[in-house]
């Protein structure tokens, strides 16, 4: 079944870096788009960014454009989210999503998520 | 962007039918079929639902339902469930060739 476990979380000061991972397995991960969706305490889903199933197409929310890059390592099967100029709002539940089919318009399955707090 | 707007709340008795509404714009919900809907128990992650608008992937109830009509989709679940107790939300693609969620409904079941 697929399964995708998120890690890289946890707690950084404001203007800092985090780099997310998720690994995935249970599916041919290089034949679909992933995403990453975001969720502040107490808030609703925040979609954050998208990869293509080739890595050729990057989509991002305009709160991460210029600041977060979305990667793929097809070798390793695993997501990446690089998140830098951080701040307090970037607070969240960072989930990785695998995509619906090989295009970036339909979040499927969800991991469980990591968590990022930004504070000083 | 902002969020799609979705009614904070609905509530249902057991055995009713709800309905929870999704509203955008003709440059989000209604220019496209690619409208999605989750389910999100507290704690835990969100599944999926309902995509491209009325679609059921396999193993969801067919209580479980979706349509689109211009800028607005709706969710109905049939039968309500105790089970079905949970946080809604809607998503969908836009013309930036970015995603936009709803900001969630909260059903109860009376």
């Amino acid at each position: 079944q697929v399964q995708l476990v998120e890690s890289g979380g946890g707690v950084v000061q404001p203007g800092g870096s985090l780099r997310l991972s998720c690994a995935a397995s249970g599916f041919t991960f290089r034949n679909y788009g992933m995403h990453w969706v975001r969720q502040a305490p107490g808030k609703g889903l925040e979609w954050v960014a998208v990869t293509s199933d080739d890595g050729r197409n990057k989509y991002y929310a305009d709160s991460a454009k210029g600041r977060f890059t979305i990667s793929r390592d097809d070798s390793k099967k695993s997501l990446f989210l690089q998140m830098d100029s951080l701040r307090p709002e970037d607070t969240a539940v960072y989930y990785c999503v695998k995509g619906w089919g090989s295009g970036t318009k339909t979040p499927d399955v969800w991991g469980k998520g990591t968590t990022v707090t930004i504070s000083s | 962007q902002s969020a799609l707007t979705q009614p904070a709340s609905v509530s249902g008795s057991p055995g009713q039918s709800i309905a929870i509404s999704c509203t955008g714009t003709s440059s989000d919900v209604g220019g496209y079929k690619y409208v999605s809907w989750y389910q999100q128990h507290p704690g835990k992650a969100p599944k999926l639902l309902i995509y491209d608008a009325s679609n059921r992937p396999s193993g969801v109830s067919d209580r479980f339902s979706g349509s689109k009509s211009g800028n607005t989709a709706s969710l109905t679940i049939s039968g309500l469930q105790a089970e079905d107790e949970a946080d809604y939300y809607c998503s969908s693609y836009t013309s930036s060739s970015t995603l936009l969620f709803g900001g969630g409904t909260k059903l109860t079941v009376l």
